[in-house]
C-alpha cells in the first residue's frame, strides 16, 4: 500500500489569497490520485481525481492539482480562496492493481477575512 | 437521493460489549469500505469489499469484522471493543476502487 505525506498540517490564509497544499506519495508505480475535502461535522467529498491523461486536473470550487510522476507529488492549488474554503483537506492514493486506498493525515485550511 | 447511510451517528459503549455499525448504500456500488479517522493520522482503511461475499483487510483490520451478504449493506462489527477503538468511523462506496467515493456522515464511537 502507498504511504501518503501531506507536508503541512495547518495552513492559515487570508481571503482572496492563493493557497497550495502539498502531497507526496511513496511509490512511482501507476496510481490513482485524489483530493477530498471535509467540512466541519461532515463526511468527505471528492474535490478532484487523477486517473490518467493530462497532469493538470481541475476540480470543483475552483481547485486544481498537478500530478508529477518523477517527484511522486500531487499538489492542490486554488488561486483565490473564500471563507467557505475553511475545511480539512485529504490527499489519497491507490495503486492501480491494489484496491487499498491510503489517505494522508490531512491539512487544515483556515481562511481569514 | 443517492447516499450512504450509517447508523448510529453516535455510540457510547463499554469495553467488551459487542456492537455493530450499519452501512447501506442505494447506488448499486460494487466497492464498499470502512475507515477510521483519528486526529493527526487522517483516515485509515479497516476493511473493504469488492462485491458480495468478497472482503479483504485494509491497513488496520485488527479487532474488526465485516460481512457483505448483500450488495447494498456492509456492516462493521466490533466483537470485543476496547478503548483504543474510540474513533470516528466512516463507511464509503463507489462503483470501482478508482472512482469517486461516496462517504456516509460518520459514526463517533466512544469505548469506555
Amino acid at each position: 500500500a502507498q504511504s501518503v505525506t501531506q507536508l503541512d498540517s495547518q495552513v492559515p490564509v487570508f481571503e482572496e489569497a492563493p493557497v497550495e497544499l502539498r502531497c507526496n506519495y511513496s511509490s512511482s508505480v501507476s496510481v490513482y490520485l485524489f483530493w477530498y475535502v471535509q467540512y466541519p461535522n461532515q463526511g468527505l467529498q471528492l474535490l478532484l481525481k487523477y486517473l490518467s491523461g493530462s497532469t493538470l486536473v481541475k476540480g470543483i470550487n475552483g481547485f486544481e492539482a498537478e500530478f508529477n510522476k518523477s517527484q511522486t507529488s500531487f499538489h492542490l492549488r486554488k488561486p483565490s480562496v473564500h471563507i467557505s474554503d475553511t475545511a480539512e483537506y485529504f490527499c489519497a492514493v491507490s495503486d492501480r492493481d491494489d484496491y487499498k486506498l491510503s489517505f494522508g493525515a490531512g491539512t487544515t485550511v483556515t481562511v481569514r477575512a | 437521493e443517492a447516499q450512504v447511510t450509517q447508523n448510529p451517528r453516535y455510540l457510547i459503549t463499554v469495553t467488551g460489549k459487542k456492537l455493530t455499525v450499519t452501512c447501506s448504500q442505494n447506488m448499486n456500488h460494487e466497492y464498499m469500505s470502512w475507515y477510521r479517522q483519528d486526529p493527526g493520522l487522517g483516515l485509515r482503511q479497516i476493511y473493504y469489499s469488492m462485491n458480495v461475499e468478497v472482503t479483504d483487510k485494509g491497513d488496520v483490520p485488527e479487532g474488526y469484522k465485516v460481512s457483505r451478504k448483500e450488495k447494498r449493506n456492509f456492516p462493521l462489527i466490533l466483537e470485543s471493543p476496547s478503548p483504543n477503538q474510540t474513533s470516528l468511523y466512516f463507511c464509503a462506496s463507489s462503483f470501482y476502487p478508482g472512482e469517486k467515493l461516496f462517504f456516509g456522515s460518520g459514526t463517533q464511537l466512544s469505548v469506555l
